[in-house]
């Protein structure tokens, strides 16, 4: 069965970093893109950027590019995005999603729900 | 970029109508194409890739169309489960961009 599990809320402060996972199962990891979206309170989806494990290949929505970084263990089957400076707008709940090789998003995790206090 | 453009941004229709959703692309994306629903507190929901295919195990009752800049997503008889909001998403090239939402109501 295929699984998709996102780590738990964090609670941060502005100017701390933070690093969340997203771990598939049930399928072969390497060979399925993973990628994040954002929603913040109240509004719609907005996609920030996909990675292949397979070769670590990343792309970024230029409204993300160098607001976060993408990255993945492929051995642990985990993929992760992270910040190094956490603003208060960056509250949100982010989730991660199986990308089919052509584009959508089949799996989805349940989602990591990021608050950031000033 | 381009940009994915939803209309209407909301609507309220009566159970058993049938219900119409309209995704414009800025530039032609062939066909590549997928629409997503959200219940309110939800994770987002795949319903159809490739703008006409079937996600399997959605009901028969939700349909896709169009191809290069115009598609459609169509809800052919609205129950109350369906009160959602649906997102279409381009996957030409990156970046996937999603649309704004169209958020279904029962009247």
């Amino acid at each position: 069965e295929v699984q998709v599990v996102q780590s738990g809320a964090e609670v941060k402060k502005s100017g701390e970093s933070l690093k969340i996972s997203c771990k598939g199962s049930g399928y072969r990891f390497a060979s399925y893109w993973i990628g994040w979206v954002r929603q913040m309170p109240g509004k719609g989806l907005e996609w920030m950027g996909i990675i292949y494990p397979g070769d670590s290949d990343t792309r970024y929505s230029p409204s993300f590019q160098g607001q976060v970084t993408i990255s993945v263990d492929k051995s642990i089957t985990t993929a992760y995005l992270q910040w190094s400076s956490l603003k208060a707008s960056d509250t949100a709940m982010y989730y991660c999603a199986r990308g089919l090789g052509s584009g959508w998003f089949d799996y989805w995790g349940q989602g990591t729900l990021v608050t950031v206090s000033s | 970029d381009i940009q994915m453009t939803q209309s209407p941004s909301s609507l309220s229709a009566s159970v058993g109508d049938r219900v119409t959703i309209t995704c414009r692309a800025s530039r032609d994306i062939s066909n590549n194409l997928a629409w997503y629903q959200q219940k309110p507190g939800k994770v987002p929901k795949l319903l159809i890739y490739a703008a006409s295919i079937l996600q399997s195990g959605v009901p028969s009752r939700f349909s896709g169309s169009g191809s290069g800049t115009d598609f459609n997503l169509t809800i052919s008889t609205l129950q109350p489960e369906d009160v959602a909001t649906y997102y279409c998403q381009k996957y030409d090239s990156a970046p996937w961009t999603f649309g704004q939402g169209t958020k279904v109501e029962i009247k």
